[in-house]
């Protein structure tokens, strides 16, 4: 079946440095890919997300380009800030394939933590 | 614009009491509708979708039910909570367009079983 893998965490940058968290996938079919953001106590956010082959989406300084030959979505960013700090999910979304009108299917969450 | 309201915001209910979450969106028609949970230290689990009133598909068995009797109207339930059914809460919506399109989320439910 369709998986997505993510770095667990939790990852500890200084403010000002940059950020990678790493994503993978696997799927039987043609993916779109995303990315969410958790702030505490708080449902997810739709961060960015990118639907074909080399798309990169970009959205409040993150970037994630979709790799298929490495089948990878590695979520960056130039300079974090303490605002930052949140728990980021990796997701795909497959059609005819458990995706699309059955729900997207996630990573379990890399925790972010930003130290001023 | 499109908005999905989800409450209440947290509930603590003893083992053996019935639940009913509920989750409605403004501002879109015929949406996909969809229930997670979210477990302390562990990612999203699926537990409910539907693409139409009365149309209800299940990823799990367990002690929860949904339905859906409005076309923006998402409701979970449960006749006996039980200690595991503690969690995170989150309704969510698409557009019934397909795949690429993603979901959107409610601010959740915070339950808590005692």
């Amino acid at each position: 079946g369709d998986s997505v893998t993510q770095m667990e965490g939790p990852v500890t940058l200084s403010e000002e440095a940059f950020l990678t968290i790493n994503c993978t996938y696997t799927a039987t079919g043609y993916p779109s890919l995303f990315w969410y953001v958790q702030y505490p106590g708080e449902g997810l956010q739709l961060l960015l997300k990118a639907t074909k082959a080399d798309d990169k989406g970009s959205n409040k300084g993150f970037e994630a380009t979709y790799r298929k030959e490495t089948t990878s979505f590695h979520l960056e960013k130039g300079s974090v800030q303490v605002s930052d700090s949140a728990v980021y999910f990796c997701a795909l979304s497959v059609l005819g394939s458990g995706g699309g009108a059955d729900g997207l299917t996630f990573g379990k969450g890399t925790h972010l933590i930003i130290q001023p | 614009s499109q908005t999905i309201h989800q409450w209440p915001a947290t509930l603590v209910q003893p083992v053996g009491s019935p639940l009913s979450l509920e989750c409605t969106v403004e501002g879109t028609s015929n949406p996909n509708l969809y229930w997670y949970r979210q477990a302390a230290g562990r990612g999203l689990q699926l537990l409910f979708y539907s693409v139409g009133i009365g149309q209800i598909s299940s990823e799990v068995p367990q002690n929860l039910s949904a339905s859906r009797p409005q076309d923006r109207q998402f409701i979970l339930s449960s006749k006996k909570l039980l200690l595991s059914d503690s969690g995170f809460y989150l309704c969510a919506w698409s557009p019934r367009t397909g795949t690429g399109s993603p979901l959107h989320f409610g601010n959740g439910t915070r339950l808590t079983v005692t």
